[in-house]
């Protein structure tokens, strides 16, 4: 039962455009979102995290929403640049678990183009 | 600051091998884990520990064993490889805030394993 779904395998976006990466969640216990970024041959890295207390945050070009009712995140890079071009991972965690484990979808591939 | 260091980055086993995956973190995180990665499946929770001295399975911990003597390391074992255990291996790191449940992960930079 995949709790963490990223449907979208691909996105193709051109430079300057603006880049919509979505992701849906199914364990209405996730209280803490995050999306990390993965360049080929090396481990994913943090970009920017949300929780659910919290509708919508904002790091530079990269926003991260939330809308709780549809469980549903979603992360904006405006404006994308060819250097986004990377798998990015959406990823969640529930506090009341007692630890902290994420549980990570299946990720999509971002391609950037010049 | 190396963050966390994955030993080694390549390995080729034979069916029926063993082999033991290093992961390093100087942070002083509590939290360590261990994941796979394969195409189409994202990353998999394979093994997981909140401390020294604890281990505690993950999502897909069958074929494998873990050891935390260690806060800074955590040791992933496979005693008898397998092909179905292809796959890039990540380690992970977290550090608990008091009060405030920090999930942000640092993870390794992996270690490629190819089993024949």
């Amino acid at each position: 039962d995949q709790q963490v779904k990223q449907n979208s395998p691909s996105l193709s976006v051109q430079e300057g455009r603006i880049s919509i990466l979505n992701c849906d969640y199914t364990n209405s216990m996730f209280d803490y979102f995050l999306w990390y970024k993965k360049y080929p041959a090396e481990g994913p890295t943090f970009l920017i995290s949300i929780s659910s207390i919290k509708d919508k945050n904002e790091d530079g070009r990269f926003t991260v929403f939330l809308n709780k009712s549809a469980k549903h995140l979603s992360l904006h890079i405006v404006p994308s640049q060819p250097g986004d071009s990377a798998v990015y991972f959406c990823a969640a965690s529930a506090r009341d678990s007692g630890y902290s484990t994420l549980t990570f979808g299946k990720g999509t591939m971002l391609l950037v183009s010049p | 600051n190396a963050g966390v260091t994955q030993t080694p980055k390549f390995r080729v086993l034979k069916t029926g091998q063993s082999m033991t995956l290093l992961c390093a973190q100087d942070m002083n995180h509590e939290y360590m884990y261990w994941y796979r990665q394969d195409p189409g499946m994202g990353l998999r929770l394979i093994h997981y520990s909140v401390g020294e001295g604890t281990t505690a399975k993950g999502e897909v911990p069958d074929g494998y064993n873990v050891s935390r003597l260690k806060k800074q390391n955590f040791l992933l074992g496979l005693e008898s490889a397998a092909p179905s255990q292809t796959s890039v291996y990540f380690c992970a790191s977290t550090f608990r805030r008091a009060g405030n449940l920090d999930t942000e992960a640092f993870f390794g930079q992996g270690t490629r394993l190819t089993v024949v």
